[in-house]
This record gives structure tokens, C-alpha cells and sequence, in this order.
């Protein structure tokens, strides 16, 4: 089984519905963390979660909402949708520190989102 | 912020040598990382170098990081067909502890 699960896998949505992407980890991390990848733009940080109660705003974080339901369980939220939020999200988890210091982190599936 | 920063685009033929290039502004970085995206998959960890590093080699692949010019780079040698792939460049942002992406790399091999 995959360490880093996303559901869904792809998603069409219209304009203004609110969606929810979610993301569960059997690593048992404790840091996670919501990215979005468009051509050209590399990965943007939309939201990170050091611990349960720790959430934190990325690069981008307008337009979307995180909820850390538990350690295991970190989902994201568009409350509105819109045509410029399509993007590929990838949900992923760290171990930062256990690892001789490097911050690896384990990356979901991603999540295709479009947006009409 | 941090900036890194890469090419988008690198072709090789089967066999040769793939050097794949990033730059980044914050100095103070402690760990660079390479990772590896292939179609339809999330970002996998290839390899890392600790800043007090110029070199590190793992198999096929050498990481050269020059910190004057902060430049870092990542050599395949050999390179395959299963190669072809999005690469990542990261530098962690040790003021907010978290990874600051380049825009990535496709590179495509040709038979």
C-alpha cells in the first residue's frame, strides 16, 4: 500500500462549487504539507502543517482552506472554485530530522483538479 | 523569498552524460535536494547534499554544488531511456523549514 495516499485522483469541477481534496499518510509524520504544480512553475507551497495544531500559510494560500484532522490527515479546500485553480495538487509528508537532517519528503500521487 | 531557478528543457541521446542545472538566491540553505518526477507520479527523492559539501556521488549520479556562485547541478551518467523524467531542484529555507522548489527540468531521452 502507498504511504501517502490523495483522493481524489482527478477532478472536474464548475466554477464556484466548493471541493475537497484529502490526503491520509501511514508514515506517521508529522509534518504535511498541500502543493500546486503548473507548467512551467515548478511546485508552489499552498499550505504546510508542522503538527496537528501547527498549520501554517505557503506561497499561495489564497482562495484555499486546510483542515488537519489528525496526525494521519491533512485535507484542502477551495471554498469557491475557479478556472485558474486547475493544477495538479500533490499532497506530501516529512520526516525532517530523522533523516541525518535532510528534509525528505514523500510525495501523494497528486490530484488532478480542473476547474470549467 | 527564495528564488530557484532552472531550465525547462534537455535533450540527450542513450548513453550519454545529462547535466541537469539550478541556481538559488538564500545562502544560508543547509540541504539541496534533487527529485524526480516521472509521468502521471508525485515527486520522488533522488539525492541530497549537505552545504559543506562540493561533491557527492551516488552511482550514476554526481551532485556538484558550487556555493559562491550558488550553483548546483546534477550529472547522470550513462543516461537511460527510464531517465526521462521531470527534475526538481530544492533548497530548504532554513528560516521557515520548508522546501522552496525550482521550476523542474523535463528531460527527454532518445534512443
Amino acid at each position: 500500500d502507498a504511504d501517502v495516499t490523495q483522493t481524489p485522483r482527478n477532478r472536474i469541477t464548475k466554477t464556484g462549487k466548493r471541493i475537497m481534496l484529502e490526503c491520509s499518510q501511514t508514515k506517521g509524520h508529522d509534518r504535511m504539507y498541500w502543493y500546486r504544480q503548473d507548467p512551467g512553475l515548478g511546485l508552489q507551497l499552498i499550505y504546510y502543517s508542522f503538527d496537528v495544531k501547527d498549520i501554517n500559510k505557503g506561497e499561495i494560500s489564497d482562495g484555499y482552506s486546510v483542515s488537519r484532522q489528525a496526525q494521519a490527515k491533512f485535507s484542502l479546500s477551495l471554498e469557491s472554485a475557479i478556472p485558474n485553480q486547475t493544477a495538479l495538487y500533490f499532497c506530501a509528508t516529512s520526516d525532517h530530522g530523522t533523516s541525518g537532517g535532510a528534509d525528505t519528503q514523500y510525495f501523494g500521487p497528486g490530484t488532478r483538479l480542473t476547474v470549467l | 523569498g527564495e528564488d530557484v531557478e532552472q531550465s525547462l528543457f534537455l535533450s540527450v541521446r542513450e548513453g550519454d552524460s545529462s547535466v541537469i542545472n539550478c541556481t538559488y538566491t538564500d545562502s544560508s540553505s543547509t540541504y539541496l535536494y534533487w527529485y524526480k518526477q516521472e509521468p502521471g507520479a508525485g515527486l520522488q527523492l533522488l539525492t541530497y547534499i549537505f552545504s559543506n559539501m562540493d561533491m557527492k556521488q551516488d552511482q550514476r549520479l554526481t551532485v556538484l554544488l558550487n556555493k559562491k556562485d550558488k550553483h548546483l547541478s546534477l550529472r547522470i551518467a550513462d543516461t537511460q531511456t527510464g531517465d526521462s523524467a521531470i527534475y526538481f531542484c530544492a533548497v530548504e529555507n532554513t528560516g521557515f523549514q520548508k522546501l522552496v522548489f525550482g521550476t523542474g527540468t523535463r528531460l527527454l531521452v532518445s534512443p
